[in-house]
This record gives C-alpha cells, sequence and structure tokens, in this order.
C-alpha cells in the first residue's frame, strides 16, 4: 500500500457543487499539505496543518476548505466548485524536521 | 515572502547534451533544498535534496546540485541526458522558520532522440 493515499484519483464536477478530496497516509507523520499544480505555476500551497488542532492557509487558500479528521487523515474541500478549481491536487507529507517529504499520487479534478 | 524562482521553463536538448536548470530562493535562515522530478502521467519524485555539509549534492540518475548559499541559488545538472529524462523538474524550499515547503514554478525538460 501506498504510504500516501488519495481519493478519487479522477474526478469531474459541475460548478456548484461540493466536493471534498480526501487524503491518508502510514508514515506516521504529524505534518500534512495540501498542494494545486497547475502548468507553468508548479505546485501552490492550498492548506496546510502541523497536527490535528492546528490548521493554516497556504498561498491559495479562497475557495477551499480542509478538515483534519485524525492524524492520518487531511480533507480537502470544494464548497461551490468553479471552472478555474480545474487542476492536479496533490497532499503530502513531512517529518518535523522538514527533511522527508511524501507525496500522493495526485486527485485531478475537472470543473465544468 | 518567500519564493523560489526556476529561471527555465522550458528546455529542449538532444541526448548526450549537458544540462543545467537554475533555481533561486529568497529565504532567510537554514533552508532545506529539493529537486523533484515528475515524469508524464506520474507524480513527484524525489531526485536530490540538500540540507547542510558538502553544498555538492548527488541525486538519482546522475542528477546533482550545487548549494551556493552566497546567491541563494541550488541548480541542479546532469553532465548527458539521456531521452528518458524528458520531464518536468520542480526546485522547493522550506526553512525551519515557516515549515511550509514552497515550490518553483517548474521547467519542463525535452530530449529529443
Amino acid at each position: 500500500d501506498a504510504d500516501v493515499t488519495q481519493t478519487p484519483r479522477n474526478r469531474i464536477t459541475k460548478t456548484g457543487k461540493r466536493i471534498m478530496l480526501e487524503c491518508s497516509q502510514t508514515k506516521g507523520h504529524d505534518r500534512m499539505y495540501w498542494y494545486r499544480q497547475d502548468p507553468g505555476l508548479g505546485l501552490r500551497l492550498i492548506y496546510y496543518s502541523f497536527d490535528v488542532k492546528d490548521i493554516n492557509k497556504g498561498e491559495i487558500s479562497d475557495g477551499y476548505s480542509v478538515s483534519r479528521q485524525a492524524q492520518a487523515k487531511f480533507s480537502l474541500s470544494l464548497e461551490s466548485a468553479i471552472p478555474n478549481q480545474t487542476a492536479l491536487y496533490f497532499c503530502a507529507t513531512s517529518d518535523r524536521g522538514y527533511y522527508g517529504y511524501t507525496f500522493g499520487s495526485g486527485t485531478r479534478l475537472t470543473v465544468v | 515572502a518567500q519564493s523560489v524562482s526556476q529561471h527555465n521553463h522550458h528546455v529542449i536538448l538532444s541526448e548526450a547534451a549537458s544540462l543545467e536548470l537554475g533555481c533561486n530562493y529568497s529565504y532567510g535562515g537554514t533552508v532545506n533544498l529539493f529537486w523533484y522530478v515528475q515524469y508524464p502521467g506520474q507524480h513527484l519524485q524525489l531526485l536530490l535534496k540538500y540540507f547542510s555539509g558538502d553544498p555538492l549534492v548527488k541525486g538519482i540518475k546522475g542528477f546533482e546540485a550545487e548549494f551556493i548559499k552566497s546567491k541563494f541559488s541550488f541548480n541542479l545538472r546532469k553532465p548527458s541526458v539521456q531521452w528518458s529524462d524528458t520531464a518536468e523538474y520542480f526546485c522547493a524550499v522550506t526553512s525551519s522558520n515557516t515549515g511550509k515547503l514552497i515550490f518553483g514554478q517548474g521547467t519542463t525538460l525535452q530530449v529529443k532522440p
């Protein structure tokens, strides 16, 4: 099994719909992150969490929310999806020293 | 604000050519530096990383990078590229002050056989 698992792998949704992307990890890491990848823009940080009770906004948090249900689970929600949220979304985890980051395989989201 | 800049957005090389991809960052304090590669249709893979010590870091698949603190740079190099190196390459930086891993915009490398 993968260390960081993202579900779903692919999703097509309609404008205005609420959608949740899920991430779970078996690394035992405290820190978890959500990024989105767009061509020419690299990966941009949406939200990050240093533990279950510590959630922080990243560079581009508008239109997104997150939930850290447990140390191993970190979900990203789009409350009302819009087409410019079409992107590849990655979840990642890190250890406390920021020496090792582990990425999930990504969720390709298309908003039509 | 913290930022990472990759100078080359799209690089086209022939096989056996040498590669150097630029990366500069703006951070204060101690940083950890990374290069990731993303092959077409795949997720990110770590090429190499620098935390401390020898500023010349060797990674997988013949890649290396040099940390030059005075220039805030961490350029990626490979003496002789192969067609299989065709991919997107990302420089990323984190600092103990922030705990956030920030990426550059990425460089698409196309190697012609």
